[in-house]
């Protein structure tokens, strides 16, 4: 799987639109790209999964340029049940096969009031 | 649907004991992993059911660590003789029939070693 490289940390306040930026310069022409989120004391939690351009769903909206050099997670109107680990993954399964996800060290984000 | 279910969410033992972590996956699912977080690291992927043989268990660290999937269903993680290292949060996660299909973490068993 590719290697990705996101921010250790963000802060933002409640209301606020969050955007986190994931780098995977050696992504794969079959790979795709994949988020998940980790609330305090839970699991993993899948939210959203792209090829290119934008896809949106009820969670996060997923931006990804032309060259799919990085990727950039959107949480709009953040709130304080947003503060989690998000997680960028790239692999070559629509679903990024749970077999060996490699999660790496995530973003920790934190929502202030 | 229930989802993936973990028991216990919290246990302590001495080094040197045997502690056995449970998953029941979410029903119908005939995938099964296992994956942990030791302290200071990152989620590492431990090993994989399918139904009840061992797919992949590439990621087990060593010897003291025995899972089982008799059955089919609910599958146990056993660590004998427990080491400090153990230390950390085992989770399970389970997904549907087949490849590639999306992958539901249970909340995890924090495991204390001291």
């Amino acid at each position: 799987l590719a290697k990705t490289t996101q921010p250790i940390s963000m802060d933002s306040y409640e209301g606020q639109e969050v955007n986190i930026t994931c780098s995977h310069n050696n992504i794969a022409t079959n790979d795709y790209i994949t988020w998940y989120q980790q609330f305090p004391s839970q699991g993993p939690r899948f939210i959203i999964q792209g090829y290119k351009t934008k896809v949106t769903n009820e969670v996060a909206s997923l931006f990804i340029p032309a060259d799919r050099k990085s990727s950039t997670l959107s949480l709009p109107r953040v709130s304080l049940s947003d503060t989690a680990v998000y997680y960028c993954l790239v692999g070559d399964a629509f679903y990024s096969s749970a077999s060996k996800i490699i999660f790496g060290s995530g973003t920790r984000l934190s929502i202030r009031p | 649907e229930a989802g993936v279910t973990q028991f216990p969410s919290h246990s302590v033992i001495e080094k040197g004991q045997t502690v056995t972590l449970r998953c029941d996956p979410i029903s119908g699912h005939d995938n099964l992993y296992w994956y942990r977080r030791v302290m200071g690291k990152e989620i590492k992927f431990l090993l994989h059911f399918v139904k009840e043989s061992k797919q992949d268990e590439s990621g087990m660290p060593n010897n003291r660590f025995l899972a089982e999937r008799t059955g089919g269903t609910y599958s146990t993680l056993k660590v004998q003789p427990a080491e400090l290292e153990d230390s950390g949060v085992y989770f399970c996660a389970s997904s549907r029939p087949g490849a590639n299909t999306e992958a539901f973490f249970g909340q995890g068993t924090r495991l204390t070693v001291v």
